[in-house]
């Protein structure tokens, strides 16, 4: 079956930090993946989507960048965190080409800055 | 700029009840469109897929969908505690790579 893995489940960074969150999935091959942050009152939004190793596109411009160095691997990094940055972390995969099927979530990551 | 709206709430509902959730979007070119249930803290859950007009059954629960008016809902007939949640309404426009637009989601209270 396919599963989806993301860590770490909580994370506290100082302002001005770096960040690496993983994802990584299991039971598919060449998934599209995606990076969406929650933050508190706000709808789900779209950062980072990618189609293959190597290939990402960004939604929203910010201090955020997004790595894919393997076909089930996908990972949010970003220099020095603000503030802003703080949310709740979600990546999602669909089946590749099965761009009409719902797409599935890990777990989560909830970011706190301080 | 694809859009999609639905009521925050809180929307609350008593135990036993039908609770009617609803969602709107902008995009004509919409081809797929889900719900998703996120209970506090958690990721979302997907609950119901529909992708031509009219109702879907699923258990408890009904997705209606209105291409026309661009509207789609949620029914959720004999509504327990457990459905206490916040409800998202996503969709697919195009069919393209670019993933789902979602609302920022419904509310649901049910009243024991």
């Amino acid at each position: 079956s396919q599963t989806i893995h993301q860590w770490p489940a909580t994370l506290v960074q100082p302002v001005g930090s770096p960040l690496s969150l993983e994802c990584t999935v299991e039971g598919t091959s060449n998934p599209n993946l995606y990076w969406y942050r929650q933050a508190a009152g706000r709808g789900l939004q779209l950062l980072f989507y990618s189609v293959g190793i190597g290939q990402i596109s960004s939604e929203v411009p910010q201090n955020l960048s997004a790595s894919r160095p393997q076909d089930r691997q996908f990972i949010l990094s970003s220099k020095k965190l603000l503030l802003s940055d703080s949310g709740f972390y979600l990546c999602a995969f669909y089946r590749a080409g099965s761009y009409n099927s719902p797409l599935h979530f890990g777990n989560g990551t909830r970011l706190t800055v301080t | 700029q694809k859009e999609v709206e639905q009521n925050s709430g809180p929307l609350s509902v008593p135990e036993g009840a039908i609770a009617s959730l609803n969602c709107t979007y902008s995009d004509r070119g919409s081809q797929s469109f889900f719900w998703y249930r996120q209970y506090s803290g958690k990721s979302p859950e997907l609950i119901m897929s529909i992708y031509s007009n009219g109702d879907k059954e699923d258990g408890r629960f009904t997705a209606q969908l209105n291409k026309a008016s661009q509207y789609v809902s949620l029914l959720i007939r004999d509504s327990q505690p457990s459905d206490s949640a916040t409800y998202l309404c996503a969709v697919n426009s195009g069919g393209g790579a670019d993933g789902l637009t979602f609302g920022k989601g419904t509310h649901l209270i049910i009243q024991p």
